[in-house]
Order: C-alpha cells, then sequence, then structure tokens
C-alpha cells in the first residue's frame, strides 16, 4: 500500500529565505507526482505535475525534483514570501490508473514578514 | 468562470438525514472524483468516475454514493448521516485521457463542501 509521507509538518522562515519540504512515498510505481497548494478554508491549487520519467518540473519561484529509485520529491521555494504561507501538499498517482492520488498530510508553512 | 462548483458551502446536518453534496464542473472534464479531507488522516478518495455513465469505489466508500448521469455533474449522496461523517468534503476533476493522470493533466479542485453532522 502507498504511504505518502511529508516533513515537517510545519514549518517558520523569515521572508526572502529559500526554503525546500520534503515528501517521500513508499512505492517507486508510480505514474506521476503533484504538488498543490491550500490555503486557509479553501481547496487545492495545483502548483507542479512531474511525470515518471521526469525529475524536476520549474514554475516562477517553485523548483520539484523527482527521485522514484528512492521514493523521494522535494519542493524548493525561492525567496519566500508572506503570501508564499498556505500548507503545501504533495500527490503521487499510482499504477491502478484509476485516477487514485495519494496524499501527505502536508507541511504548513509561515513565512513571516 | 470556469472551474468546479459545490454546493452547499457548508452545512449542519441532523445524524440519520439524507444529504446530497452537489459538484459540477464546466471544463469537459471526463473524470470527476470526491474527497474527504480530515485532520491528521490527509485527504482520501471516496468515489471516482472515469467517465459519464461509470463510478467506481476509492479509498473510504462506506456511506457514500454516487452518480454520474453526463459529463458536467458528480453528485454524492450520504443516505443516512453518521457523526463520522462531519468533514470538509471536496469534488475535484481531471481531464484523465487513456493513460490516465499520467498522461500529464492537472487534477482541479473545488472549494469544498464543509458538512457538520449532529
Amino acid at each position: 500500500k502507498q504511504e505518502v509521507t511529508q516533513i515537517p509538518a510545519a514549518l517558520s522562515v523569515p521572508e526572502g529565505e529559500n526554503l525546500v519540504l520534503n515528501c517521500s512515498f513508499t512505492d517507486s510505481a508510480i505514474y506521476n507526482l503533484q504538488w498543490f497548494r491550500q490555503d486557509p478554508g479553501k481547496g487545492l491549487t495545483s502548483l507542479l505535475l512531474i511525470q515518471s520519467s521526469q525529475r524536476e518540473q520549474t514554475s516562477g519561484r517553485l523548483n520539484a525534483s523527482l527521485d522514484k529509485s528512492s521514493g523521494r520529491s522535494t519542493l524548493y521555494i525561492a525567496a519566500s514570501q508572506p503570501g508564499d504561507s498556505a500548507t503545501y501538499l504533495c500527490a503521487v498517482l499510482g499504477s491502478s490508473n484509476t485516477g487514485k492520488l495519494i496524499f501527505g498530510q502536508g507541511t504548513t508553512l509561515q513565512v513571516k514578514p | 468562470i470556469a472551474g468546479i462548483t459545490q454546493a452547499p458551502t457548508s452545512q449542519i446536518l441532523a445524524a440519520g438525514r439524507r444529504m446530497t453534496l452537489r459538484c459540477t464542473q464546466d471544463m469537459r472534464h471526463n473524470a470527476m472524483y470526491w474527497y474527504r479531507q480530515d485532520l491528521g488522516l490527509g485527504l482520501r478518495l471516496i468515489h471516482y468516475s472515469n467517465t459519464a455513465g461509470t463510478t467506481g469505489k476509492g479509498e473510504v466508500p462506506d456511506g457514500y454514493s454516487v452518480s454520474r448521469a453526463n459529463t458536467d455533474d458528480f453528485p454524492l449522496t450520504l443516505a443516512s448521516a453518521v457523526p463520522s461523517q462531519t468533514s470538509v468534503y471536496f469534488c475535484a476533476s481531471s481531464a484523465r485521457r487513456t493513460g490516465g493522470l499520467s498522461s500529464g493533466n492537472t487534477i482541479y479542485f473545488g472549494e469544498g463542501s464543509w458538512l457538520t453532522v449532529v
């Protein structure tokens, strides 16, 4: 059974700092991995999607990497801003092809001005 | 505005009552999903539909039913609500092709329906 773990559960940093969020998964047989952002009381917004054949994806100040063999992904946020404060979730799509995403429990980020 | 609309936004429901959470998308996505999000347990898939006319069970389907009469709508019904169904419910959709989400299609989420069963 696929399990997704995110560490740390919460993170507080000063504005301007570069930071890394971690995601690990137990079964390397995945189709892809997605990173989402969730603001309090809101739904999830997709940030980056990495195919199983890819090593990384970039969007603006965000860079996500994927190492299938070790079961790890990282989300790198450069020059963090208070507006980046949110919960970040990673999710993997397994080989069952049902569209069933397995989510981690998220990392809650606070960027202090 | 294109996207996913969920209704109601929030609801307090007496135990034993029947409740339907509505979900409509205007992106013509073929795949739709219902998740529940609970503190400490994260997001868990309840039911899904790969295309109109078909549905499947997710990780926590008991106590819930869905239907997919057309592409746009995917209602979730609680036949007889229980307090353990108190949760935030998210509807989602994706333009899932033959290769599934592996084809690179992003999944989009609605804003959620907050349900409290008392």
